[in-house]
């Protein structure tokens, strides 16, 4: 399925750049899932953050205005997230998740909690 | 962008049928799916395109999508239903999320 790496950065700082990497296991990388990320501040709701298909197709959400990159190493079965400059608005739950057909999420892996504070 | 609208809770008394809606404009031109996060998990997928289950979620779990209302109905409900429900869908290169429903069984 779908595993973040490691147990992920805990805090940053403002301006600071988040890094993430999910792995995938079972169906290969590369079998037509599209794969993503979202997050979800504390007591909030859901936002997506990207989506990238094997051969690099991307799609962001423009609401973090360039500062999302999504990635994709299929040679490691694995596709990664950084977002630039951050703020206290960053803090949240992150979420890497493989989607059917570009369309919906099927499956969601466990979260890790991004706090970004001075 | 598109935008979808929920209610913030729902209740229902232990045994009843909840129904959990979902606002958009002409949103039956869409696949809608959705998803239940329970406390301190991650959100798992309950129906997809409109009314599809995926394996292992009860029979009691249905959708139906018309006009500008997608609705998730759970019918039987117990306590084990609790959770937030969120819908989701695509739309012009975006994953497009509801606010979020709490389901409450009294």
């Amino acid at each position: 399925q779908v595993q973040l790496e490691g147990p992920g950065p805990g805090l940053l700082k403002p301006s600071e750049t988040l890094s993430l990497t999910c792995s995938v296991t079972g169906p290969s990388i590369k079998s037509g899932y599209y794969w993503g990320w979202i997050r979800q501040p504390p007591g909030k709701g859901l936002e997506w953050i990207a989506t990238v298909y094997h051969h690099g197709n991307t799609n962001y959400n423009s609401s973090l205005k360039s500062r999302a990159i999504i990635s994709i190493d299929t040679s490691k079965s694995q596709f990664s997230l950084r977002l630039t400059s951050l703020t206290a608005a960053d803090t949240a739950i992150y979420y890497c998740a493989r989607l059917i057909g570009n369309s919906y999420v099927d499956v969601w892996s466990q979260g890790t909690l991004v706090t970004v504070s001075s | 962008s598109y935008e979808l609208t929920q209610p913030v809770s729902v209740s229902v008394a232990l045994g009843q049928t909840a129904r959990i809606t979902c606002g958009g404009d002409s949103i039956e031109n869409y696949s809608v799916h959705w998803h239940r996060q329970m406390p301190g998990q991650a959100p798992v997928l309950v129906i997809y395109r409109d009314n599809s289950r995926p394996p292992g979620i009860p029979e009691r779990f249905s959708g139906s999508n018309s006009g500008n209302t997608a609705t998730l109905t759970i019918t039987r409900v117990h306590g084990g239903d609790e959770g937030i429900y969120y819908c989701q869908l695509w739309d012009i290169n975006s994953v497009v999320f509801g606010g979020g429903t709490t389901l409450t069984v009294l």
